[in-house]
């Protein structure tokens, strides 16, 4: 049961550079969500996607663009990284409108450095 | 807006022993649900329970449980019999239904710390 599976696992980038980070999920599941986490906090909503074709942006969606180009797929781009961008970034996936009461589920998470 | 906290930054228990980690929330939905995860050092986010706001018990997973104060808009987890595997960190989080998504809002986390 591979779940939701995140690529790369980690990843050192210098200011400026781009880069993708991609959420698989074969849950079939409808809403797909990225989250970022910083040392000592909680995770925070950067973008969301309640189906194919469709994003919106969470709490902080700043310097991130995302695509949902495939149900099972949900990719989080860096168009120019910066040092605050500093973060472990999680994927995680869930049922559509009727199932309010069901768990997200997450991936194992990708560490990113920017350098 | 919603907001979810956890006052507790660090707690430590003796192996065997309950533990209760402190969660409280704001909300002016009726509707709405609140679950807990656990992080261990690993890193992952492992579900542990759920409770809906209408929900008549407390919710209730093996060792674990919800000690659910609506009106004081309190959802503390218990812990009966801690094992070492416990110390991890462990997030509140509420999700909000009127919003498109089933978006959650994550409370800062309390750092469980087991003793043996």
């Amino acid at each position: 049961n591979a779940g939701v599976t995140q690529t790369p696992k980690f990843r050192v980038l210098k200011t400026g550079q781009s880069m993708t980070l991609l959420c698989a999920q074969d849950m079939n599941h409808e809403y797909m969500y990225w989250y970022r986490q910083d040392p000592g906090m909680g995770l925070r909503l950067i973008h969301y996607s309640v189906g194919e074709g469709t994003t919106a942006k969470g709490e902080v969606p700043d310097g991130y663009n995302v695509s949902r180009l495939k149900k099972q797929n949900f990719l989080l781009g860096l168009e120019s990284a910066a040092p605050s961008q500093t973060s472990v970034y999680f994927c995680a996936s869930s049922y559509g409108a009727d199932g309010g009461n069901q768990p997200q589920h997450f991936g194992d998470g990708t560490r990113l450095s920017i350098l | 807006a919603q907001k979810i906290t956890q006052t507790q930054p660090g707690m430590f228990v003796q192996e065997k022993e309950a533990v209760t980690l402190d969660c409280t929330y704001d909300t002016s939905d009726p509707s709405y649900g609140l679950f807990w995860y656990k992080q261990p050092s690993s890193g992952e986010m492992i579900f542990l329970i759920y409770q809906g706001s209408y929900d008549q018990q407390n919710a209730t997973e093996g060792r674990y449980s919800l000690n659910f104060q609506k009106a004081r808009k309190s959802a503390n987890l218990v812990i009966s019999a801690s094992q070492l595997g416990d110390s991890a960190m462990y997030f509140c989080a509420m999700r909000d239904p009127y919003n498109a998504g089933n978006m959650l809002t994550f409370g800062g986390g309390t750092r469980l710390m087991v003793k043996p």
